[in-house]
């Protein structure tokens, strides 16, 4: 059971190319989710995934997108990255079966550098 | 103002010693309360939610203040282990369902021999 599996680890990118991250759950959870870590600030949610078939915007969604692939699967590409998208990004999961304190389950991460 | 306010710290306490950490958010419509630990480069997990009487597990003792609108968490007898970043977390509900998670951005442990 990898629980939440998320890839590359790390990329280093220039002005203006594009990527994908990948991510996938193998716990069958509904909703998913990708954030973005920054020093000295708290995880910002990009986009989430409620569930299979729909996306929502979070806090900070402009210059990303998404795609909820099938219900294991919850992509972030950023079309035309700059400098400012240097971050390292998270995606997560969650059951959602309407009990409020369920947690959230991380992947490992990735290291951007957008040069 | 920012949402959830945490002390960056670093707090340094040598092995054996007792330590709190303090949260503050600003919206009183929030309405689920966790803390999160994340080692350094490591993904954040849940280290325990925060229940409104307070709850403990094991060295662990949450609390949760609504009136003041902040929670403290308690790390007894601390190990070289716990050296970690502890994240403060909040959930706020709206109507419909739909639900948000506002992060802090930590505060750094650092326990010593």
């Amino acid at each position: 059971n990898a629980g939440v599996t998320q890839t590359p680890k790390f990329q280093v990118l220039k002005t203006g190319q594009s990527m994908t991250l990948q991510c996938a759950q193998d716990m069958n959870h509904n909703s998913m989710y990708w954030y973005r870590q920054d020093p000295g600030m708290g995880l910002r949610l990009i986009y989430y995934s409620a569930s299979e078939g729909t996306t929502d915007k979070g806090e900070v969604p402009n210059g990303y997108n998404v795609s909820r692939l099938n219900k294991r699967e919850f992509s972030l590409r950023l079309e035309s990255a700059a400098p400012s998208q240097t971050s390292v990004y998270f995606c997560a999961s969650r059951r959602t079966t309407g009990t409020a304190n369920e947690k959230l389950f991380f992947g490992s991460g990735t290291q951007l550098s957008v040069l | 103002r920012k949402e959830v306010e945490q002390d960056p710290g670093p707090f340094n306490v040598p092995e054996g010693a007792t330590v709190a950490f303090n949260c503050t958010y600003s919206n009183s419509a929030s309405q689920s309360f966790f803390w999160y630990r994340q080692d350094c480069r490591k993904e954040p997990k849940l280290l325990m939610s925060v229940y409104s009487s307070g709850n403990e597990d094991g060295r662990f003792t949450a609390q949760l203040n609504r009136a003041s609108q902040y929670i403290s968490l308690l790390i007894r007898d601390s190990k070289l282990s716990d050296s970690a970043t502890y994240l403060c977390v909040v959930r706020l509900m709206f109507s419909g369902g739909y639900n948000k998670l506002i992060f802090g951005a930590g505060t750094r442990l650092a326990v010593h021999p």
